[in-house]
């Protein structure tokens, strides 16, 4: 099992551009978080699903969307990025049975330029 | 507020030697308490968590952390550590939103180095 993979790794933005952030999990589990990490504040919840369909906000939803079309993945976008948005960002996964033992991707690290 | 605090940055111990690292907590309602471990480049892993029961709770890789109600604190302890447990450690706290359902909100992260 791959578990919970994101795409891309690395990415350079101009503020203003628009980008899409991919998470993917083969677990089939029920819940899907995005995070982001920022030095000194660690990780701060943005959005999250608890199934297929449905979306709900975090701590720091302004400036992203995101959408949960399909179980396996959760997509996260940006539609006009912002030099604050420069982050690592992290996706992870969980059973809707343990929702705080999460699986977490490698991260994607955005700057915004 | 419901919050969680690490208030070290950074734990230094020497390889071989008993660590902990700190955590403190503000919820109302019973705590659901959790630590995770990240190291260099690669996303959180969970290590434990407390639920209920015991106060003193055992995890991966050797790990164990006390809960301590009236200190309102969960230390991760560790009776002797590895040069391969330097990483960066959160703690987190089970936390009620807006939306009325529940979600983790993690502590600032305390870096571990332990020296050869």
């Amino acid at each position: 099992n791959a578990g919970v993979t994101q795409t891309p790794k690395f990415r350079v933005l101009k503020t203003g551009q628009s980008m899409t952030l991919l998470c993917a999990q083969d677990m089939n589990h029920e819940y899907m978080y995005w995070y982001r990490q920022d030095p000194g504040m660690g990780l701060r919840l943005i959005h999250y699903s608890v199934g297929e369909g449905t979306t709900a906000k975090g701590e720091v939803p302004d400036g992203y969307n995101v959408s949960r079309l399909k179980k396996q993945n959760f997509l996260l976008g940006l539609e006009s990025a912002a030099p604050s948005q420069t982050s690592v960002y992290f996706c992870a996964s969980s059973y809707s049975q343990s929702p705080y033992e999460q699986y977490f991707g490698p991260g994607t690290r955005l700057t915004v330029t | 507020a419901q919050s969680v605090a690490q208030p070290e940055d950074q734990v230094n111990v020497a390889e071989g030697n008993p660590l902990t690292v700190k955590c403190t907590y503000s919820v109302s309602g019973n705590p659901y308490l959790f630590w995770y471990v990240q190291y260099p480049n690669r996303g959180l892993q969970f290590l434990l968590k407390y639920i209920t029961g015991d106060n003193l709770v055992k995890g991966s890789y050797g790990f164990e952390a006390e809960f301590n109600k009236s200190q309102t604190s969960f230390h991760l302890k560790k009776p002797s550590a590895l040069v391969s447990d330097s990483a960066l450690y959160f703690c987190a706290v089970r936390v009620a939103m807006d939306t009325g359902r529940r979600a983790l909100t993690f502590g600032s992260g305390t870096r571990l180095q332990v020296q050869p």
